[in-house]
């Protein structure tokens, strides 16, 4: 079993759509959850950057972390065809511990 | 600043063959990664510096993978003896003190091993 679990879709909505995107993980010892877009043969950009449990607004996005049921979901509110990319989670264990460990990563499709 | 820079971008090779990448990164950034990415995968850890310091290494980077940062700036990560199964794409990526897991990738050098 991966540490941790992301669907690989992909997911297809209309412009407009609330976009749910979610990951499950399996080590409690995670503590900084981050969230990286990264368009078609591009490096990863960071996206939202949440540490411990709670929620996290940027713009239209929303980074929710439940720590107690280890899983983590970016909401993406009045989508836009922009937002098409592959949306991968990752996360990270304590403060000088660097190794990210990412979920494969949804590929995100917003149709005109 | 131009971000993080990888040469070459795509590397084509022939088994067998050794081949070298290199990754300049952001000039104040003092934390280098190198990760590996394959088709339909995330990004998976390789090697971690920070300055000079090779502080982490995944069981990943098995004896044929060496990565340098000789004098705290650019990075290089060469394969030795190639295999197909190297065929990925290469990521780096830099960071600066006081901020973990924000991390500026690079856009990838992507190896082909025929």
């Amino acid at each position: 079993q991966k540490e941790v679990e992301q669907d690989p879709g992909p997911l297809s909505v209309p412009e407009g759509a609330i976009v749910s995107l979610n990951c499950t993980y399996s080590n409690s010892a995670f503590q900084y959850f981050m969230w990286y877009r990264q368009y078609s043969r591009k490096g990863p950009e960071l996206l939202m950057y949440t540490y411990s449990s709670g929620n996290k607004e940027d713009g239209r996005f929303t980074a929710q972390v439940d720590k107690s049921s280890k899983y983590i979901s970016l909401f993406i509110r009045d989508s836009q065809p922009s937002d098409s990319a592959t949306y991968l989670c990752a996360m990270k264990t304590n403060f000088g511990n660097e190794k990210l460990t990412f979920g494969t990563g949804t590929r995100l499709t917003i149709i005109p | 600043d131009t971000g993080v820079s990888q040469d070459p971008r795509h590397k084509i090779t022939k088994r067998g063959q050794n081949v070298t990448f290199r990754c300049d990164p952001i000039s104040e950034h003092n934390r280098l990664y190198w990760y590996r990415q394959t088709l339909g995968q995330g990004p998976e850890f390789l090697t971690y510096f920070q300055n000079e310091a090779q502080l982490e290494k995944s069981r990943l980077l098995s004896d044929r993978f060496s990565a340098e940062r000789p004098k705290g700036s650019f990075s290089t990560l060469e394969i030795q003896r190639t295999e197909q199964g190297d065929s990925a794409m290469y990521l780096c990526a830099s960071s600066p003190m006081g901020l973990t897991g924000e991390l500026f990738f690079g856009e990838g050098s992507r190896l082909t091993v025929l």
